[in-house]
């Protein structure tokens, strides 16, 4: 049973481009959140998403960024025209279920370099 | 809006000694977490509390929870160099979201 796959690992961009952050929850799990962390810091909440729907995007910044979680594929955080500091490390975690005893598990991350 | 606190911040200790770090936060919540990072590494679960007076071990490590207070302890017991990481609790705010604490940056010397 493959963890919460994110990918790219690793990603660098040019400011003013956009960069495009995939992840796949574990199998069987249906909730999705994305967390960002600075260096030296803890996790930031961005967005908490359910298949097809947006449930709180209390954390994410008001331009600039959006994501989504299609009934197939990957659960996308887009991030456009990307500035310095955007520069970070993303998260992002899966549950089965919400209201229960549940725990996210975390993926790998990406790490986004913006030059 | 709640707020999560660790303390201390950082810690540096010797191989074989004990601690206990602390974990504030500072709204009602139903469930606390304790998470393991090494540098450039995503986050280990290490606990889920999830009741007043809960207390869970795993190894060289325990974890308590005391709702009343608000208050979440990790006790290091006989501390190894594995140790070292960065650990930070969670407490779970409204709609699922985890909020963290900025966590712990232990070093265990030899």
């Amino acid at each position: 049973n493959a963890g919460v796959m994110q990918n790219p690992r690793h990603l660098v961009r040019r400011r003013g481009q956009e960069a495009r952050l995939r992840c796949s929850p574990m199998k069987g799990h249906s909730h999705v959140y994305w967390y960002r962390q600075l260096p030296e810091e803890g996790l930031k909440f961005m967005v908490y998403l359910q298949k097809e729907n947006i449930i709180d995007e209390s954390g994410m910044p008001k331009e600039r960024f959006s994501a989504e979680f299609p009934k197939e594929g990957p659960s996308i955080l887009r991030i456009q025209q990307v500035v310095r500091g955007d520069s970070a490390a993303y998260f992002c975690a899966s549950s089965r279920e919400a209201g229960t005893v549940t725990e996210a598990f975390f993926g790998q991350g990406t790490r986004l370099t913006v030059v | 809006e709640l707020k999560v606190e660790q303390n201390p911040l950082f810690l540096s200790m010797q191989e074989g000694k004990n601690y206990t770090i602390y974990c504030n936060y500072s709204t009602t919540s139903d469930r606390l977490y304790w998470y393991r990072q090494d540098p450039g590494k995503s986050l280990e679960s290490l606990f889920v509390l999830l009741s007043n007076g809960a207390v869970k071990q795993e190894g060289r490590l325990m974890a308590s929870l005391d709702t009343k207070a608000r208050l979440s302890t990790l006790h290091i017991t006989a501390a190894v160099h594995d140790l070292s990481a960065t650990y930070f609790c969670a407490s779970r705010g409204g709609s699922e979201k985890l909020v963290f604490g900025k966590g712990m940056k232990l070093t265990v010397n030899p």
